[in-house]
């Protein structure tokens, strides 16, 4: 069975950083394409980044380039957001989600998120 | 930059059928690949849709599909309570590699 678990998130002041984690299990995760999605309270969905199977290609939403960072760990099948500079309108609930390798990318599994609230 | 436009809500009866519609703005890439999503309050989104018209292993045949290039629909068929949820389209957008999100309709069912 694939799981999802994200950890990390909290109250963190303005300008902070934080470091979210997501373990995965129940499939050969260096295989597959992971994105972080997040949704901020009552809102909608916005994609943030995405990493390839082997962790060499990254990409990024244009509102969090050279802030956040994508790291995946293929030995112990977790994948890392890290974000530093931290704004209120990154306050969201921050879900990690496996790709299923179709064209496009078309998430198949999802956590249950990890909620990051910016404030002072 | 692609934007996806989506109705805020729409309602149905039980036993009825339902369209939701996502209307693609600004042509960006090359790739119009439609996916959508059903979210219930407070759970995860739930992929019910990808390549425009394809339902991964397990979802109902109620839900269906379709797409043209700058827009798709999704169909719920023999509406049930179960399917009051917010529902979500998204694009693959080539050019930037990226994904684009529709800003949800909230499914009421009377």
């Amino acid at each position: 069975e694939v799981q999802l678990v994200e950890s990390g998130g909290g109250l963190v002041q303005p300008g902070g950083s934080l470091r979210l984690s997501c373990v995965a299990s129940g499939f050969t995760f260096s295989k597959n394409e992971m994105t972080w999605v997040r949704q901020a309270p009552g809102k909608g969905l916005q994609w943030v980044s995405t990493i390839s199977g082997g962790g060499g290609t990254t990409y990024y939403a244009d509102s969090v380039k050279d802030r956040f960072t994508i790291v995946r760990d293929n030995s112990n099948s977790i994948l890392y957001l890290e974000m530093r500079s931290l704004r209120g309108e990154d306050t969201a609930f921050y879900f990690c989600a496996k790709d299923m390798g179709r064209r496009g990318y078309n998430f198949d599994y999802w956590g249950q998120g990890t909620l990051v609230t910016v404030s002072s | 930059q692609s934007a996806l436009t989506q109705p805020a809500s729409v309602s149905g009866s039980p036993g009825q059928s339902i369209t939701l519609s996502c209307t693609r703005t600004n042509i960006d890439g090359d790739y119009n690949l439609f996916s959508w999503y059903q979210q219930h309050p407070g759970s995860a989104p739930k992929l019910l849709i990808f390549e425009g018209s394809q339902r991964p292993s397990g979802i109902s045949d109620r839900f269906s599909a379709s797409q043209s290039k700058y827009a798709a629909s999704l169909t719920i068929s023999g509406l049930q309570a179960e399917d009051e949820a917010d529902y979500f389209c998204s694009v693959y957008v080539g050019s930037s590699a990226s994904v684009a999100f529709g800003g949800g309709t909230r499914l009421t069912v009377l």
